[in-house]
């Protein structure tokens, strides 16, 4: 079945730079890959996903990259703020099948 | 995104009673609703998989006489942890997708807290 790798598990950044966060994923037929934010006490929320027909897709600060042939792809936040401080997931699915979920980036965005 | 509310948001128990929870999608009708449970500082597990009108598929490890789940609607899914122990204390989420679509959209989630 699909295994989803996810690093770093904790990244801290200065409030302005970029964060990246990176996953792998091992099934080739998995053809979608959304991103999650999880705020401390709540559920996740998607904030980006691409599909596999696609490189690359962007939404303001947040953009997603995917390598079909290496089988990666990554979360790129630009200028970050405060508020992006929480947990990120990525996954991994097949149409009409069950998401795989990465293990989690705690993203710290320092003051 | 499509809107998905749990209920209760929170639930304190004492051990060997049952608990319901409650998953609807507000503005879409859900054909497959996904059940989760998540411990401190670690990532989703799937525990289960209800397709709407059929019973529910228990990812290998989960009991399926212990988490009782019924997808009688479109909009509305349950989760009922029967005989709670305090190892069965978590955040509860669900999940609505569609057939044919890849996204789902998540609940706010569910504490539940076994005394």
């Amino acid at each position: 079945g699909e295994n989803v790798e996810q690093h770093p598990s904790t990244l801290s950044v200065q409030e302005g730079d970029s964060a990246v966060i990176k996953c792998t994923y091992s099934d080739s037929a998995s053809n979608y890959f959304p991103w999650y934010k999880q705020e401390l006490g709540k559920g996740p929320q998607l904030i980006i996903d691409i599909r596999s027909n696609v490189g690359e897709k962007k939404d303001q600060r947040i953009a997603v990259t995917l390598n079909k042939t290496a089988k990666h792809f990554s979360l790129h936040i630009t200028e970050t703020q405060p508020e992006d401080s929480a947990v990120y997931f990525c996954a991994a699915s097949i149409r009409d099948d069950k998401i795989i979920f990465g293990k989690g980036t705690r993203l710290h965005i320092l003051p | 995104g499509a809107v998905v509310s749990q209920h209760p948001s929170w639930v304190i128990c004492k051990s060997g009673t049952s608990v319901k929870i409650e998953c609807r999608s507000l503005d879409f009708q859900a054909t497959t609703m996904f059940w989760y449970r998540q411990f401190p500082k670690q990532s989703l597990m799937l525990m289960a998989t209800s397709n709407e009108g059929s019973k529910a598929t228990y990812e290998q490890g989960v009991e399926k006489d212990k988490f009782l789940i019924n997808h009688a609607s479109l909009t509305l899914s349950t989760l009922t942890v029967t005989s709670a122990h305090p190892e069965d204390s978590s955040f509860y989420i669900c999940s609505a997708g569609r057939r044919n679509y890849n996204e789902q959209f998540f609940g706010p989630g569910t504490r539940l807290t076994v005394l």
